[in-house]
């Protein structure tokens, strides 16, 4: 059984059309982010979200908004798309205990913005 | 801010050679602390953790210390085989039911035959 799952794995597309990524948890946790990895690697957190609310919202344009249906799922639309969008983006999730507890990670979702 | 910075590589290592890669962080009070490791294609798997001063976390044969002295959380391996070459994230977590993580550059590492 996978614990954290992305929908899809790779997501080709032209400027300007929006699209959606999918993730969704079994873990029963409660907290689920949004990490931008870079082609260098760089990995920075966009959003978290706890039971359903957003936390933390890192200066990222607001052409991304994330949508999150029920605690176990957490959805990323982006409109607009911009050749910069270009990233792999990875769902995670992770138990509440005041920052003691791992995150969770997906197999990451390859975006590449023609 | 938090800050996590580690050396970025790549790293290129011959087989059952010694691995350190180092990993300062800059914080205020106590994160817990991390180390990530991303196989090729593939998305992040935790490898090792401390959540306080002095823990040791330790996983297939990698091990890391917390030291809050030096504000550090190097990694080590005895022995590397080639199949842990991968690219490898340091990490903090502040707390709070919700904080993310904030990761290092990462750093590539080649184990060769």
């Amino acid at each position: 059984d996978t614990a954290v799952s992305q929908t899809p794995k790779y997501l080709v597309t032209q400027m300007g059309n929006d699209k959606s990524i999918k993730c969704e948890q079994n873990l029963g946790h409660d907290t689920m982010y949004w990490y931008k990895q870079d082609s260098k690697k760089f990995l920075k957190i966009m959003f978290s979200y706890n039971n359903k609310e957003l936390i933390i919202n890192e200066t990222v344009p607001n052409r991304f908004s994330p949508k999150s249906p029920d605690k176990a799922h957490l959805n990323l639309h982006i409109n607009s798309l911009e050749l910069g969008d270009s990233a792999v983006y990875f769902c995670a999730s992770s138990p509440p205990g005041q920052g003691r507890h791992e995150q969770f990670f997906g197999p990451g979702t390859r975006l590449t913005v023609l | 801010g938090n800050s996590v910075t580690q050396m970025e590589g790549p790293v290129t290592l011959s087989e059952e050679a010694f691995l350190t890669i180092n990993c300062t962080y800059t914080a205020t009070g106590y994160p817990s602390l991390f180390w990530y490791v991303q196989y090729p294609g593939e998305g992040l798997q935790l490898l090792l953790k401390a959540t306080k001063a002095d823990d040791k976390g330790s996983n297939k044969g990698f091990e890391a210390t917390y030291r809050k002295e030096t504000t550090s959380f190097h990694l080590e391996k005895g022995s590397v085989q080639v199949s842990d070459s991968a690219v490898y994230f340091c990490a903090l977590r502040k707390g709070g039911g919700a904080d993310g993580l904030t990761f290092g550059k990462g750093t590539h590492l080649i184990i060769q035959p």
